[in-house]
């Protein structure tokens, strides 16, 4: 069965920090990844994705995944932390087909101090 | 990629009534899911929709309870019944692009409060 694991209910950093926030997958076939984040009252909106091709995938909002098989990593970096990037983050996974389900970690919640 | 339109955005309802979500897709899609977010927690899976057959459910959700319709391929509706406190959370819907832009959009979701 696939599964996710974020590491860290809560991280927090300082402004102008690395980001970093961890998430490793079980799958018994090749995983699509994706990392989606949450701010207050709001919805869910993708940060970016991994399908296949370069295992670097640059998102919106200068964050980064990068996909490790060896290590069934998708963890999600930001060079310098803003203060608007105080939200939830969700790493998930899915599968080859338009038929399949997005399943969910458990997310992180992500504290920038000034 | 596809635009999401869910209604109500939030509501409160007494306890043993039950409330009717929306969801509706600019373009066909082949399935529809649907999620609920308890308070502080991530997003679980109910079901999902397809079209011309009965929903498929996961584990811990039932028919009664969440009954879903599924009547065209732009059009879904997840039924919350006999509600109880415990039903409080925010529920979405969501579809699945085809490849080769492989991805999933979410609706803006429904925040319910069940008193």
């Amino acid at each position: 069965a696939q599964s996710v694991t974020q590491l860290g209910s809560h991280v927090s950093v300082s402004e102008g920090a690395l980001v970093l926030l961890r998430c490793n997958y079980s799958s018994s076939v090749p995983p699509y990844l994706f990392w989606y984040v949450q701010y207050p009252n709001q919805g869910l909106q993708l940060l970016l994705k991994y399908t296949t091709g370069a295992t670097l995938v640059k998102g919106i909002n200068g964050f980064e995944a990068e996909f490790k098989k060896s290590e069934t990593s998708f963890h999600l970096t930001k060079p310098s932390a803003h203060m608007s990037d105080a939200a939830e983050y969700f790493c998930a996974v899915s599968f080859y087909s338009s038929a399949s389900k997005i399943i969910f970690g458990s997310g992180t919640r992500l504290s920038i101090r000034p | 990629s596809a635009v999401i339109s869910q209604k109500p955005s939030r509501d409160i309802c007494q306890r043993g009534t039950s409330l009717t979500i929306q969801c509706q897709v600019d373009s066909q899609v082949t399935m529809m899911f649907w999620y609920r977010q308890q308070p502080g927690q991530s997003l679980t899976l109910i079901a999902t929709a397809n079209q011309g057959s009965e929903a498929t459910y996961e584990s811990g959700f039932v028919i009664d309870k969440f009954p879903i319709s599924r009547p065209n391929l732009t059009f879904s509706t997840l039924t919350v019944s006999n509600m109880s406190p415990e039903d409080s959370s925010i529920y979405l819907c969501s579809v699945a692009h085809s490849p080769p832009n492989y991805g999933y959009t979410f609706g803006s979701g429904t925040r319910l409060t069940v008193v």
